[in-house]
């Protein structure tokens, strides 16, 4: 069974300051995401990274895959209140299996003046 | 392109009512899922189809059905519905490695 853990599972942070969300995945997966939430909101896409040392950056948000390590991270640089919400990681394995989501409970972040 | 939609966005319904939500996408995918989603959880999946005419069942399928009706809809059906139903229902499609969310229904079974 695929097992998603991140932590922390909640996460205030200050304005300015860099924070990282981790997230351990239990087998080996071929796809992970990262995906934003707003509360009463659909889940947003950030990121897919598809490959061992992937790194993709968007803003203040960066993400890196170890696939070695079965460890994605999700990097916050100079933390703004508009990042406040709720941060999910998921992975996926392989084609045949529908590219079926596995997610992790969830981050959430709360970003204070 | 509305992309994924779903109807209702909210409903209530007594135990052992039926009920079915309705997704549709205009992205020409082959694959759709339902989700449901609980306080302070991820996603899990109930059901999916990898592409039309077929259907598979996912983590937690107990008290529902599905249909993928053709290439554009996916319906998820409720024969009878339990409190423990209550959660918010997501349906998603996918081309490849992207998944595409719906805006949800929030669903409360008293």
């Amino acid at each position: 069974e695929l097992k998603v853990e991140q932590n922390p599972l909640f996460l205030s942070m200050q304005e300015g300051k860099n924070y990282t969300i981790y997230c351990n995945y239990s087998t080996t997966s071929d796809r992970l995401y990262w995906y934003r939430q707003d509360p009463g909101k659909s889940l947003e896409s950030l990121f897919v990274l598809l490959s061992n040392g992937a790194v993709k950056q968007e803003g203040r948000l960066m993400a890196s895959l170890d696939t070695k390590a079965r460890l994605s991270t999700l990097h916050i640089t100079a933390a703004v209140h508009d990042l406040s919400a709720t941060y999910f990681c998921a992975v996926a394995r392989g084609w045949g299996f529908g590219n079926v989501l596995h997610c992790g409970s969830g981050t959430q972040v709360i970003v204070l003046p | 392109n509305a992309g994924v939609t779903q109807t209702p966005k909210f409903q209530v319904l007594k135990t052992g009512q039926s009920m079915t939500l309705q997704c549709a996408q205009d992205m020409n995918h082959n694959s759709m899922y339902w989700y449901r989603q609980d306080p302070g959880m991820g996603l899990r999946l109930i059901y999916y189809s990898a592409s039309e005419g077929t259907t598979d069942k996912g983590e937690v399928p107990n008290g529902y059905n599905v249909s993928r009706l053709n290439k554009r809809e996916f319906s998820l059906r409720l024969e009878s519905a339990a409190p423990s139903q209550t959660s918010v229902y997501f349906c998603a499609s996918t081309l490849r490695e992207t998944q595409f969310f719906g805006p949800g229904t929030r669903l409360t079974v008293l």
